[in-house]
Parts: C-alpha cells; sequence; structure tokens
C-alpha cells in the first residue's frame, strides 16, 4: 500500500486566494483525520470522519475552513479565502477502527505558505 | 477531557547514552497510548502502541515504553541513542473510537 497520500506538498499563494488541500487515505481504512501543525500551536486536530462522516470539525478554526469527504478514498481540505496566519503543515491520518488496531497513519503533509 | 502533556520541550544527550522522555496522561477509562515520531520535514511515524496486556511494549527502532496506570504515565525509553534518532517525539492517547489527543512534543537533540 502507497500510504497516506497528500497533494500538494508544497503549496504557496498569496492572501485571499482559495486554497484546497487533498487527501487519499489508506485503502479500507474508515476514518481520517485532519491536522495542522505550527511552531507556536504543536499539532491539532481540525475534523475527523468516520465512514465518510463528519464526527467533530471542534478544531476548524473558522468559517473559512472547510472539509469534505465525498467517499471513502478521498478528502479535501479547502481554506478560502485565505490569510498568512494559515501558513503552516497540514497532515491528513488515517485509520481502521476495527479490532482494536486504531493507530493512525499519517500522510508526508501540505506545506502551506499563504504571503 | 483527555489530555497529554510531555514535560520536556528540548532534551539533548550524547550518542550511546540512554534515553528516557516522558508521557503523562489524562483520560477517563482504559486508554489507548501511542507514540510517535517525526524527523525534519516528514510526516508522523507510529513507534509503537499501548492497548492492552503486558505494560512493556517494544517498538520499532529499539524503543521501548511503559505503561504505569498508577502514574498515568507511558515513558518512551532506549537504552542507547543514535545519531538518527534526533527527532521531534510525540505522545498520544485516545479510544476506540474516539479522537486521539496528541501531547506538544519533546525535541531531542544527539551529540556525536
Amino acid at each position: 500500500d502507497a500510504g497516506v497520500i497528500q497533494s500538494p506538498r508544497h503549496e504557496v499563494t498569496e492572501m485571499g486566494q482559495e486554497v484546497t488541500l487533498r487527501c487519499k487515505p489508506i485503502s479500507g481504512h474508515n476514518s481520517l483525520f485532519w491536522y495542522r501543525q505550527t511552531m507556536m500551536r504543536g499539532l491539532e486536530l481540525l475534523i475527523y470522519f468516520n465512514n465518510n462522516v463528519p464526527i467533530d470539525d471542534s478544531g476548524m478554526p473558522e468559517d473559512r475552513f472547510s472539509a469534505k469527504m465525498p467517499n471513502a478514498s478521498f478528502s479535501t481540505l479547502k481554506i478560502q479565502p485565505s490569510e498568512p496566519r494559515d501558513s503552516a503543515v497540514y497532515f491528513c491520518a488515517s485509520i481502521l477502527l476495527a479490532g482494536g488496531h486504531n493507530e493512525q497513519f499519517f500522510g508526508p503533509g501540505t506545506r502551506l505558505t499563504v504571503l | 477531557a483527555q489530555s497529554v502533556t510531555q514535560p520536556d520541550i528540548h532534551i539533548t544527550v550524547s550518542e550511546g547514552a540512554s534515553l528516557e522522555l516522558r508521557c503523562n496522561y489524562s483520560y477517563g477509562a482504559t486508554p489507548y497510548l501511542f507514540w510517535y515520531v517525526q524527523s525534519p520535514g516528514q510526516g508522523l511515524q507510529l513507534l509503537l502502541k499501548y492497548f492492552s496486556g503486558d505494560t512493556l511494549v517494544q517498538g520499532i527502532k529499539g524503543f521501548e515504553a511503559e505503561f504505569k496506570r498508577s502514574q498515568s504515565s507511558f515513558n518512551l525509553r532506549k537504552p542507547s541513542v543514535h545519531w538518527s534518532d534526533a527527532a521531534e517525539y510525540f505522545c498520544a492517547v485516545g479510544g476506540r473510537g474516539q479522537n486521539f489527543v496528541f501531547g506538544p512534543g519533546t525535541r531531542l537533540s544527539v551529540l556525536p
């Protein structure tokens, strides 16, 4: 398995532009998580899905952030409009919640820079 | 609410020395506990996990961790550190079907 796939790996954009981050979880996994990592705040959970349904989005910082999971193999995190303070590394992780084996597998992350 | 503390923000050890990274958690039930490692510019990689059973768990790269329920701790250890172990280490707690909470991380530097 290729593991969790994220694209793009790097994104540089200007303030006010829309940004879309993409994630392909490991095949067969039924939960997906979006995290943001910054030096100041560390690793923060933004939102997670179980079976494509958003379960907890309390970590989404503002209405400018939205996430979707239209099917079991794809999720997006969108920021519109983007701001410089959104600059961070965004990680996607997936889990198979079954039989007690629920460690998260992380993607390589997308480094977002908003100018 | 569940929470994780890692008291040490930054630790420096000499290559070949032993290592212990501390992790304390707060959780209302029997926790699932994890240690992840993050090398610069990389994603997080699972080192080891505890779900139940033997409280001393072995992981990859020669790491081990011991679950101590009475102390609400899950400290990570390695008997002899290698230069390639320099990285950020995260402890996490969760429950089945529930969200994870990650600690703030401990940055490990290794002196030659």
